[in-house]
């Protein structure tokens, strides 16, 4: 079965600066997904960023960049000029590419609680 | 274009009863899946469903059951509730494929007492 760690559960930053979420992942297949997901206080998941395994560019959505290391099973997310809207819980996903959809659906990392210092 | 809507936002039953949840997929979404999420254990994938069919399965007793309606719409029911169920559950839609992302609802918060 594959696992996600996120191992900061909690990170601080300065508004205006910028922040790096650690995520790490332990699979034996090729093809697959992984996502980083915003939880607000509100609690609904928002997604901020994906990246597919075959690709070796990394994915970037404005502010928010991601550095994906194959090799390391490594998938690390940047926000660059942190906003006070940023703060949140976000989540590093995994999913299988298999087709059939994989057998575990998403699989996500207990999160980190980012905080942002106005 | 509307989200992923879930009802009811929150629910509150006793220990024994059973408990049906409901989400509509945003328009033209085929697959539905939950996952509970807890402060122990996280998020943990429940049930997914595509055109109807369960396609993938998470390791939940089988109190847990789902069911796919023709429009897409989906419901989750759990059956003899214990305390160990309060959670949020969160239902997501996806346009089809494993390489499509989720878009989630905003959860039912269930609470057993």
């Amino acid at each position: 079965a594959q696992t996600v760690t996120q191992s900061q559960p909690e990170m601080s930053v300065q508004e205006a600066e910028t922040v790096t979420l650690s995520c790490t992942y332990d699979t034996s297949e090729s093809d697959y997904y992984l996502f980083w997901y915003k939880q607000p206080p509100s609690r609904q998941m928002i997604l901020v960023i994906r990246q597919e395994a075959y690709k070796q560019q990394n994915a970037t959505e404005n502010r928010f960049s991601v550095n994906f290391q194959k090799a390391a099973k490594s998938f690390s997310l940047k926000i660059s000029d942190s906003q006070l809207g940023d703060a949140a819980m976000y989540f590093c996903a995994y999913r299988s590419g298999t087709s059939g959809g994989g057998a575990d659906g998403l699989t996500f990392g207990k999160g980190t609680h980012l905080i942002i210092q106005p | 274009k509307a989200g992923v809507t879930q009802t009811p936002r929150y629910l509150i039953k006793t220990r024994g009863q059973q408990v049906t949840l409901s989400c509509s997929p945003i328009s033209g979404h085929r697959s539905v899946s939950w996952y509970q999420q807890t402060p122990g254990q996280g998020l943990q994938f429940l049930f997914e469903y595509f055109s109807e069919t369960q396609r993938n399965k998470g390791n939940f007793p089988g109190r847990f059951s789902g069911r796919q309606f023709s429009n897409s719409r989906s419901e989750m029911n759990v059956s003899t509730l214990e305390l160990g169920d309060s959670a949020l559950y969160l239902c997501a839609s996806s346009p089809q494929g494993v390489n499509t992302e989720a878009f989630f609802g905003q959860g039912t918060r269930l609470t057993v007492v």
